[in-house]
């Protein structure tokens, strides 16, 4: 069992269109990462998000962690096909020292 | 600065054999943890190693085992090969070396295929 739920799996859009990824758990977090992953490659940290109800903007993705600390969710508007990536959240479980990973989200951006 | 390299990227290894990844930390950096990533299980961590010291553990069997040497690059071992272990071996580095350190770089890592 995951202890972080990410939603949906996949996502196809086409080019412009806006989505949203969630990342969902039942346990508290001191903090949220939200990374992108590229084939081949290692995931990119994006942003960390610390204080309940915070909300940050990277360009075009918007960050938000929830107010009890227990999800989050990245927000792209008008989405390019750069934006393609796999998507996780990861965090430390209070009293928890091992950075859990959620599942992923597999993004697709058509042109 | 050079960021979080690992070799080989690339390895083929049968069943039963044993393999040795590597991983070289962002220069200054002495905290590196150890992942597999798999299509089914996702992300999972290994170890951690600070200062070389092994300092948390995730639930891998003893087959996996990992050191850290004094310039802080990494070793990962894998011993008696299973078709299972095929997977990226992802390798990160974090510097402040707080226990549980919030940002972590990663390398591209390690494709093992297990035949």
């Amino acid at each position: 069992t995951q202890l972080l739920e990410q939603s949906p799996q996949f996502l196809s859009i086409q080019e412009g269109e806006n989505l949203t990824v969630y990342c969902n758990s039942s346990s508290v977090f001191s903090s949220l990462q939200w990374y992108r992953q590229e084939p081949g490659e290692g995931p990119v940290l994006l942003v960390t998000v610390v204080t309940g109800g915070e909300v940050k903007k990277l360009k075009r993705l918007t960050f938000q962690f929830g107010d009890a600390r227990k999800d989050s969710s990245l927000h792209i508007t008008a989405a390019q096909p750069g934006d393609t990536g796999l998507y996780l959240c990861a965090g430390h479980p209070l009293n928890d020292y091992k950075l859990s990973f959620g599942a992923g989200t597999t993004v697709t951006v058509r042109a | 600065k050079a960021g979080v390299t690992q070799t080989p990227r690339y390895l083929i290894k049968t069943r039963g054999q044993q393999v040795t990844l590597s991983c070289s930390p962002i220069s200054g950096h002495r905290s590196v943890s150890w992942y597999q990533q798999t299509p089914g299980q996702g992300l999972q961590f290994l170890f951690e190693y600070f200062s070389e010291t092994q300092r948390n553990k995730g639930n891998f069997p003893g087959r996996f085992s990992g050191r850290q040497f004094s310039n802080s690059r990494s070793e990962m071992n894998v011993s008696t090969l299973e078709l299972g272990d095929s997977a990226l071996y992802l390798c990160a580095s974090g510097g402040s070396g707080a226990i549980r350190e919030e940002t972590q770089y990663f390398g591209p890592g390690t494709r093992l295929l297990v035949l």
